[in-house]
């Protein structure tokens, strides 16, 4: 019973580099989330997913893509590292409709540092 | 799009009640819900109001007044794990947009 299953759980990158963020459930949700969280801002909606095949933007898209290949999973990718981008991502998923679609399942976090 | 405001902090002894305020601007409004964190851990859902009204699970508790655009969760007889940080979640529900968005959070510090 994994829920939302994140990884890494850390990484340390320098300016420039690329990398993917995993995001897997196991739970049959239709939407899928990533947000970033910084000290003071509270979780920021990055991209999100409301089925496979489907991604949309959210509040802070830039230097970001995404892809929903499957279901299950939802990839978090960054081009060229940023120091900006030093952050705790979270990814979550939930239902799509009533309570279900309010109610999202975290995963554990993961901490990026761009150096 | 979306905002929300609530207190950055928020301190009390054990055994207090605590009342965390959140007032929201969004065009389509489609709910407000409450997650804990602690220790920057994963979030976890406490509640949802769709309607006005209090909503009540065990010593937590969620009110939603949509008319004035503002909801709060209350926290009795606080104990000491109740210390992390609370947000509040409008669902801005748009034609397609789903997109969940939270308040910068508020932290409780609970002495004993």
């Amino acid at each position: 019973n994994a829920g939302v299953t994140q990884t890494p759980k850390f990484r340390v990158l320098k300016t420039g580099q690329s990398m993917t963020l995993l995001c897997a459930q196991d739970m049959n949700h239709e939407y899928m989330y990533w947000y970033r969280q910084d000290p003071g801002m509270g979780l920021r909606l990055i991209h999100y997913s409301v089925g496979e095949g489907t991604t949309a933007k959210g509040e802070v898209p830039d230097g970001y893509n995404v892809s929903r290949l499957k279901k299950q999973n939802f990839l978090l990718g960054l081009e060229s590292a940023a120091p900006s981008q030093t952050s705790v991502y979270f990814c979550a998923s939930s239902g799509d409709r009533g309570l279900g679609a309010n109610v999202l399942t975290f995963g554990a976090g993961s901490r990026l540092t761009v150096l | 799009g979306q905002s929300l405001e609530q207190p950055s902090e928020v301190t009390a002894v054990e055994g207090a009640i605590v009342q965390i305020n959140c007032t929201y601007q969004t065009s389509g409004f489609y709910g407000l819900s409450w997650y804990q964190q602690h220790d920057g851990g994963a979030p976890t859902f406490l509640s949802y109001n769709a309607l006005d009204g209090l909503e009540e699970t065990g010593r937590f508790s969620s009110f939603l007044s949509r008319s004035d655009s503002y909801g709060y969760l209350l926290l009795q007889e606080l104990q000491m794990k109740d210390s992390a940080s609370y947000f509040c979640a409008v669902r801005d529900h748009r034609a397609s947009d789903y997109k969940l968005s939270f308040g910068a959070g508020t932290t409780v510090t609970v002495r004993a």
